[in-house]
């Protein structure tokens, strides 16, 4: 199973904005890749995913290397309520086990 | 309202009971997916299923089974609990499953489950 590394943890200032990183330099050919937060005391939600070119939606923006082996989430500009843990992950459509790992915990300084 | 529902909220046990935590989506997706999630180790995939009457094990099944006879619903059971069981439970499920796009996974509340 294709993994992902990320940060422990990463600061940034309200109102400016983010960059979280990922790397997945095993990632295959078919696997997309999501991004997942939690918010404390919730269940994880979802961010916003894509596979090759770079994808934005209201939360946030992905950039996805050119080889794939990395991408950077964006949000632009941060709150308070983004203060969570960021999940990176691949998801191949042909086999539905999916790994977390622990995440990057962002901590938003107001 | 879309949702993923867990029951219940809060289990407190004791080794060697069993116990059921029931899961139910209402978006007829068809990939359901439980997790635990302990201090330190991050959401770990206990168990999945891609539809009704399949399911496969994930990264920490040991312990645990699952069933999928409805579309709907995906309990979990530990058929006799240990403490080294006591985590935060999440049930997830998303529209698409094998062969397809993965789309987003939908989380439950989750449960948090004490095994003395």
């Amino acid at each position: 199973d294709a993994k992902t590394t990320q940060p422990n943890s990463m600061e940034s200032n309200e109102e400016e904005p983010v960059h979280l990183p990922c790397n997945h330099s095993t990632i295959s050919g078919t696997d997309y890749i999501h991004w997942y937060r939690q918010l404390p005391s919730q269940g994880p939600e979802y961010v916003i995913h894509g596979l090759t070119s770079n994808v934005n939606n209201r939360m946030a923006s992905l950039a996805i290397a050119e080889d794939r082996k990395s991408s950077t989430l964006i949000l632009h500009r941060a709150t308070l309520r983004d203060a969570a843990v960021y999940y990176c992950i691949l998801r191949d459509g042909r086999d539905d086990k999916i790994i977390f790992g622990k995440g990057t915990r962002l901590h938003i300084l107001p | 309202e879309a949702q993923v529902t867990q029951n219940p909220r809060y289990l407190i046990t004791v080794t060697g009971k069993k116990l059921t935590v029931t899961c139910s989506q209402n978006m007829n997706h068809e990939y359901m997916s439980w997790y635990r999630q302990d201090p330190g180790l991050g959401l770990r995939q206990i168990y999945y299923s891609m539809n009704v009457e399949v399911t496969d094990k994930g990264d920490v099944p040991e312990g645990y089974k699952v069933s999928r006879k409805e579309k709907r619903n995906f309990p979990l059971i530990l058929e006799s609990p240990s403490p080294n069981q006591t985590s935060l439970y999440f049930c997830a499920s998303s529209l698409t499953s094998a062969g397809g796009h993965p789309d987003e996974q939908f989380f439950g509340p989750g449960t948090r489950l004490t095994v003395l």
